[in-house]
């Protein structure tokens, strides 16, 4: 199967100060990558779609300033949590998915953000 | 919401046991996958099913969909400890990027 890694896996930091999480396809170029967030011991909530060259797009009520999307090449997509506060402490995942059609979603294997 | 709703909600069973967990949708679907998450991990692919499918098997999984009721089953065979996990059904809505939308899961719990 693919692999997806993320990098970092587990990050604490400061409320106010911003957080990039990356996402990095490894045996194949993934021009889609999808973004969840899952709280505790419920489901995971796609945040945004990423496209590689272009803007990522947006789930309703998902902050875009906030949340800065960049999939600048077709194996590594970021995240970018700014002014992080104690709310955005969540598990972060991120998926990606072959090119040419496949359904099929690769994920990582988190990233766990606690902000104090 | 497009949110898939599992149920049970948690599933306590004993080795060699069967388990069955279900998932229902709300609009059609192009395709309905699977996934199963080790506690704080990532999540794994395990069966995804066409909805012209109605049951698919890989290894002791079954997966059936009745796109009639808008739901499906996973149906795991001769349960071992090591499937402890939450599972989670994810409804492929036919968006132009291929999202998913995940139901709430179902968390299992195989007891040696």
């Amino acid at each position: 199967g693919a692999v997806v890694s993320q990098h970092p896996s587990r990050v604490i930091c400061k409320s106010g100060t911003s957080v990039k999480i990356e996402c990095r396809s490894l045996d194949f170029q993934a021009t889609t990558m999808f973004w969840y967030r899952q709280f505790p011991k419920q489901s995971l909530m796609l945040m945004a779609t990423s496209n590689e060259g272009s803007k990522a797009t947006y789930e309703q009520g998902v902050e875009k300033d906030k949340f800065l999307i960049n999939h600048a090449s077709l194996t590594l997509s970021t995240l970018t949590v700014t002014s992080a506060h104690p709310e955005d402490s969540s598990f972060y995942i991120c998926s990606a998915r072959r090119p040419g059609g496949s359904d099929t979603q690769y994920f990582g294997p988190g990233t766990r953000l606690t902000v104090l | 919401s497009q949110q898939g709703e599992e149920d049970p909600q948690a599933l306590s069973i004993q080795e060699g046991e069967n388990a069955t967990m279900n998932c229902s949708y709300k609009t059609s679907i192009n395709n309905l996958q699977w996934y199963r998450q080790n506690s704080g991990r990532g999540l794994v692919h395990l069966i995804l099913i066409r909805s012209n499918e109605r049951e698919k098997h890989s290894g002791r999984l079954r997966v059936t969909l009745d796109t009639s009721k808008k739901s499906s089953s996973l149906l795991i065979t001769a349960s071992r400890a090591a499937d402890t996990a939450s599972y989670f059904c994810a409804g492929n809505y036919g968006g132009s990027q291929g999202n998913l939308i995940f139901g709430k899961g179902t968390k299992l719990s195989v007891k040696p």
